[in-house]
């Protein structure tokens, strides 16, 4: 069974620094990764997805990389400002597409 | 175009009665998934309509809960017999199934079981 990670689970930054999050997966056959950010009591919003045959997709100040063979996708924050505050989760499929799996998340506190 | 909507989006029910929740997709995504996110834990997946084929349920807790999807459209999740660990927020999502299987989210429904 697919297992995501997020490391850090907390992340607290100065405003204006940029910041890097990272999700791992072990199962390397994936189709894409999604990343998503939920602000309290909310659903979520969809940030980026990079297809397996993709290295990195970009939206705004967010970068997000993905190394199947590694594992590991990240997701790159640019200037951040108090309203990026959000927990920000990774997905990934099912190799038959019935689920996907979720990292447990980083929350992220960007101070003004 | 309108996005995923879900009804209600706060229910308060009482130990023992049957809740319903609702989850509009998105016009023309096949595929629609139920997850249930309980507090400071991540999403678990409860069940898979993908068209017209049987439903994925393997991931529902147990018999006390069920779901439909009428028409290939609106689902609704049947939570029976509600108990206090059935606090949660239900969040549905849509998708294609076709192209970049993006997946959509509706803004959830927080249900307490007092």
């Amino acid at each position: 069974k697919q297992e995501v990670t997020q490391i850090p689970a907390a992340l607290s930054v100065p405003e204006g620094e940029n910041l890097v999050l990272n999700c791992s997966f072990t199962d390397s056959a994936i189709y894409n990764l999604q990343w998503f950010r939920q602000d309290p009591g909310k659903g979520l919003t969809s940030l980026l997805l990079i297809q397996s045959s993709q290295r990195e997709q970009t939206s705004g100040r967010l970068n997000a990389s993905l190394d199947k063979s590694s594992g590991r996708s990240t997701l790159y924050i640019a200037a951040s400002q108090p309203g990026d505050s959000a927990t920000y989760l990774c997905a990934v499929p099912s190799n038959t597409g019935n689920q996907f799996y979720f990292g447990t998340g980083t929350s992220l506190t960007v101070i003004p | 175009g309108a996005g995923v909507s879900q009804s209600p989006s706060n229910k308060v029910t009482e130990k023992g009665k049957d809740v319903e929740l609702r989850c509009d997709p998105i016009s023309g995504h096949t595929a629609l998934y139920w997850y249930r996110q309980s507090l400071g834990q991540g999403l678990e997946f409860l069940i898979y309509f993908q068209g017209n084929s049987a439903p994925d349920k393997s991931g529902l807790p147990s018999d006390r809960f069920s779901a439909e999807r009428t028409g290939g459209s609106v689902s609704t999740l049947t939570i029976q017999r509600t108990q206090q660990e059935d606090s949660a927020v239900y969040l549905c999502a849509s998708s294609t199934s076709t192209g970049s299987y993006e997946q959509y989210f509706g803004p959830g429904t927080r249900l307490t079981v007092t």
